[in-house]
């Protein structure tokens, strides 16, 4: 079984400041971890993802996003955040051993909203 | 990256008739398909998956003879909405992936209905 959460509806940064995005996971095995962003009345957008190696993961727009394992987070981050980034961000869990090519859990989403 | 499109953008259609939305892969060839709905402001809610030339595994609580997919080649999967009801009315996104492809989804622009 896998299952991802994302603790906050909304966050709300400061044009300039640095932005987080929190996930944490659960799966039975090693997970595959990803980020999409969605602009209003869009699909999705792959930002990010954890595989294998460095924990830190570097994505698209400036974004990036740590796996943890002992926390078993994968928060999202983004050093300056900027207006334009304001849109909802899902976080998703695929186990390795999940053999469905692509199929992941998604969290509920978090409205990012930065404010000039 | 892979892009996926979807087909109408938009489609207002009346109570009881039924409505066909088209997803492709223009650029790859999708072994997996993925159908799913989206309320405002919520989260993605999984409808079925689909793989290329078998049937759809659904949901719990979807109903398959509501929500008919047919993925019959490698680059096309349709779902058809069978007699349309208003609170059928939602977002209807697709994805793909393929087998030994990157781990990620990737998205179709969605397909607003509104069944009046």
């Amino acid at each position: 079984a896998q299952s991802v959460a994302q603790p906050e509806d909304q966050v709300n940064v400061a044009e300039g400041n640095p932005l987080t995005v929190k996930c944490t996971y659960s799966v039975s095995g090693n997970p595959y971890l990803f980020w999409y962003v969605q602009y209003p009345n869009r699909g999705l957008q792959f930002l990010l993802k954890y595989i294998t190696g460095d924990n830190l993961v570097k994505g698209s727009y400036g974004f990036e996003a740590e796996f943890n394992k002992s926390q078993t987070s994968f928060h999202l981050k983004k050093p300056s955040a900027l207006v334009s980034d304001s849109a909802l961000y899902f976080c998703a869990v695929r186990d390795r051993g999940n053999t469905n090519a692509g199929k992941s859990t998604f969290g509920d989403g978090t409205t990012l909203t930065v404010k000039p | 990256g892979a892009v996926v499109s979807q087909h109408p953008s938009r489609v207002i259609c009346k109570s009881g008739t039924s409505v066909k939305i088209e997803c492709r892969s223009l650029d790859f060839q999708a072994t997996t398909m993925f159908w799913y709905r989206q309320f405002p402001k919520q989260s993605l809610m999984l409808m079925a998956t689909s793989n290329e030339g078998s049937k759809a595994t659904y949901e719990q609580g979807v109903e398959k003879d509501k929500f008919l997919i047919n993925h019959a080649s490698l680059t096309l999967s349709t779902l058809t909405v069978t007699s349309a009801h208003p609170e059928d009315s939602s977002f209807y996104i697709c994805s793909a992936a393929w087998l030994a492809g990157p781990y990620e989804q990737y998205f179709g622009p969605g397909t607003r209905l509104t069944v009046t």
